[in-house]
């Protein structure tokens, strides 16, 4: 696609239900990125995927986030038993090969709300 | 330290005037340092980047200034205007990695 899709762009669910947000990267994307930004808050890295590499998690905050990413392509980042500190927009952004450092393109972004 | 502050939070700039972004870090391995513009209900958008050999880059009314010394730089956006309202980030990467670090963002509002 011309740009980086994420779904839903709005998401209002209930404390304790788990979700599960969506991101089409830009075609021919090898690297996909997932960050999370809070009310008035920077942009927080969770999780980066890099072709068939191992990816690094190192930005998630809790054994309730996971993210995986299929076919190379499509990523899904699942967040378990949801808290109201999960609030937040989440981010998805890709990169071409060997571009990462230089820029991503971002998606608009899914806007959770945990009530 | 993997970190980049910026300042300030928010700034209120007039129609006409210079806005003033400023940020800083501690680690001399960056050697990209991207600015990042983000209106209401979207993502970031790359606005314009710099390499530390150099000093300044100017795009339009936009230039980065750079001081490699102090380990800080700052976006000038000259002739501000309503259009450029919008949460503005600074960032630094490295090109052995490709995680970019992003500072803490600046709301600015041009008042008209």
């Amino acid at each position: 696609g011309a740009g980086v899709s994420q779904s839903p762009s709005n998401k209002v669910t209930e404390k304790g239900k788990d979700v599960e947000l969506r991101c089409d990267p830009i075609s021919g994307h090898t690297a996909l990125y997932w960050y999370r930004q809070s009310l008035g808050q920077g942009l927080e890295f969770l999780i980066y995927f890099q072709g068939n590499s191992a990816p690094d998690k190192s930005g998630l905050p809790s054994d309730r986030f996971s993210a995986e990413r299929t076919g190379g392509s499509v990523s899904t980042l699942t967040i378990q038993r949801t808290q109201q500190e999960d609030s937040a927009v989440y981010l998805c952004a890709s990169s071409s090969p060997g571009q990462g450092y230089y820029g991503y393109t971002f998606g608009s972004g899914t806007r959770l709300t945990v009530v | 330290q993997q970190q980049v502050k910026q300042s300030p939070q928010s700034l209120i700039v007039q129609k006409g005037g210079i806005s003033i972004i400023n940020c800083a870090y501690e680690n001399t391995a960056f050697d990209y340092f991207p600015w990042y513009q983000q209106f209401p209900g979207k993502g970031p958008a790359l606005l314009i980047a710099i390499r530390p050999d150099v000093s300044e880059k100017k795009e339009g009314r936009f230039t980065i200034s750079f001081n490699k010394s102090a380990k800080q730089f700052s976006l000038h956006i000259m002739d501000s205007q309503p259009g450029d309202s919008a949460t503005y980030f600074c960032a630094a990467s490295y090109s052995s990695a490709s995680k970019i670090i992003f500072g803490s963002g600046t709301r600015l509002s041009i008042r008209p």
